[in-house]
């Protein structure tokens, strides 16, 4: 299975301020079709997960414009330009290149 | 607006078996792939299965391989997991998901999740 691997896991930020999540693949996460399949999710305490973004860099519906995703290859990046009290919560990286889809650690983003 | 509704979930010894649905609305159910996804308690998440549109091809996590078997009814729109040779590490809430369709695995909405727990 394709290892994702997140950092950091805890992630303490002051509000107004940036932040950023580092989420690296065991293999490359480019399918034969030429898409790179990674999502972000975001499950705030006592949610279910919501799609943040997908393939990489593509902000979903309703999601705020401060979310943004980057990267390539085996290594991707979700960016919080500003932090606001409802970020936080538990982020987590998700590739489906490859079966099984396989799910970061998990980042804990919490208000410092 | 898309609605996933889980059910099903309960306290169940281990060998024992349970079968989890996902009452689907909102959306043309047919169309799509669907997921069971799991979440240990305090822990992440974990890939249990995907099924098709239309049932015809169906994958299992190696964790679940030969006790789980996901299957769907499109005419009344429900997606289900039969769960049977339950473990201790089967406990988890259970999240039915959709596979948004726009490429491989790519996942969009959650179900609120149904908790199973197997414990003697």
């Amino acid at each position: 299975d394709v290892v994702m691997t997140q950092s950091p896991l805890s992630l303490p930020v002051t509000l107004g301020q940036p932040a950023s999540i580092s989420c690296r693949s065991s293999q490359s996460l480019v399918h034969s079709d030429g898409n790179t399949y990674l999502i972000w999710f975001q499950q705030r305490p006592g949610q279910s997960p919501r799609r943040l973004i997908y393939k990489v860099s593509n902000r979903d519906s309703g999601v705020p414009d401060r979310f943004s995703g980057s990267g390539s290859g085996t290594d991707f990046t979700l960016k919080i330009s500003r932090v606001e009290a409802e970020d936080v919560g538990v982020y987590y990286c998700m590739q489906g290149a490859h079966w099984p889809p396989t799910f970061g650690q998990g980042t804990k983003v919490e208000i410092k | 607006q898309v609605q996933l509704v889980e059910s099903g979930g309960g306290v169940v010894q281990p060998g024992r078996s349970l079968r989890l649905s996902c009452a689907a609305s909102g959306f043309i159910f047919s169309n799509y792939a669907m997921h069971w996804v799991r979440q240990a308690p305090g822990k992440g998440l974990e890939s249990v299965a995907v099924i098709s549109y239309d049932g015809s091809q169906k994958y299992y996590a190696d964790s679940v391989k030969g006790r789980f078997t996901i299957s769907r009814d499109n005419s009344k729109n429900t997606l289900y997991v039969q769960m049977n040779s339950l473990r201790d590490e089967d406990t988890a809430v259970y999240f039915c998901a959709r596979d948004g369709g726009d490429g491989y695995n790519m996942i969009d909405y959650w179900g609120q999740g149904t908790l199973v727990t197997v414990s003697s």
